[in-house]
């Protein structure tokens, strides 16, 4: 059972390039989750998607857009990748039971935007 | 909109010293609360959750926490620490609506425990 699994784990782009960060749960979650953690701000949320069909935006969603592909699949695209971009992304999903939430997380990907 | 406060950005403790994390939080509707883990160069893992029933959870490692409601708080304990236990700590909040399930988490509180 893999959890969930983000793709690439590292990453550098120019300034002004573009990339997917790709995510997938095999737990049959609804929702999925991108947040971004930079030192002393903790994980602050992109991104995230109640059900399959939906998204809705996060704390810091500008120069970011996402797709939920299907159940699975959550990904997160930076159109022109920028300096300020440069922080580990963690892709997670949560589970619903009897009225309580529980987050999993991916392992992360760092990037850095030069 | 929900926010979430956590008190201390770095704690130092020597090994068996008590242990306590603050945090609060604004929300004024139904709440799940969590405290996360992460150690050096992991991605995070639940620690504990609260999202009814008694007040004081208990999680795994020996830690607990107490939430409480008319402090908005959900304070993260452990009567004694151990080195294996340096890491960075984060508080969560899940504002439960109809609309969705929305997690916002706190700033972290990095640990570091001298052996």
């Amino acid at each position: 059972n893999a959890g969930v699994t983000q793709t690439p784990k590292f990453q550098v782009l120019k300034t002004g390039q573009s990339m997917t960060l790709q995510c997938a749960q095999d737990m049959n979650h609804n929702s999925m989750y991108w947040y971004r953690q930079d030192p002393g701000m903790g994980l602050r949320l992109i991104y995230y998607s109640a059900s399959e069909g939906t998204t809705d935006k996060g704390e810091v969603p500008n120069g970011y857009n996402v797709s939920r592909l299907n159940k699975r699949e959550f990904s997160l695209r930076l159109e022109s990748a920028a300096p300020s971009q440069t922080s580990v992304y963690f892709c997670a999903s949560f589970s619903r039971e009897r009225g309580s939430t529980e987050a999993f997380f991916g392992q992360g990907t760092r990037l850095t935007v030069v | 909109a929900q926010s979430v406060s956590q008190h201390n950005h770095h704690v130092i403790l020597s090994e068996a010293a008590s242990l306590e994390l603050g945090c609060n939080y604004s929300y004024g509707g139904t709440v799940n609360l969590f405290w996360y883990v992460q150690y050096p160069g992991q991605h995070l893992q639940l620690l504990l959750k609260y999202f009814s029933g008694d007040p004081l959870v208990k999680g795994i490692k020996g830690f607990e926490a107490e939430f409480i409601k008319s402090k908005f708080s959900f304070n993260l304990r452990k009567p004694s620490v151990q080195w294996s236990d340096t890491a960075e700590y984060f508080c969560a909040v899940t504002a439960v609506n109809t609309g969705g399930f929305k997690t916002i988490f706190g700033a972290g509180t990095r640990l570091f425990v001298k052996a």
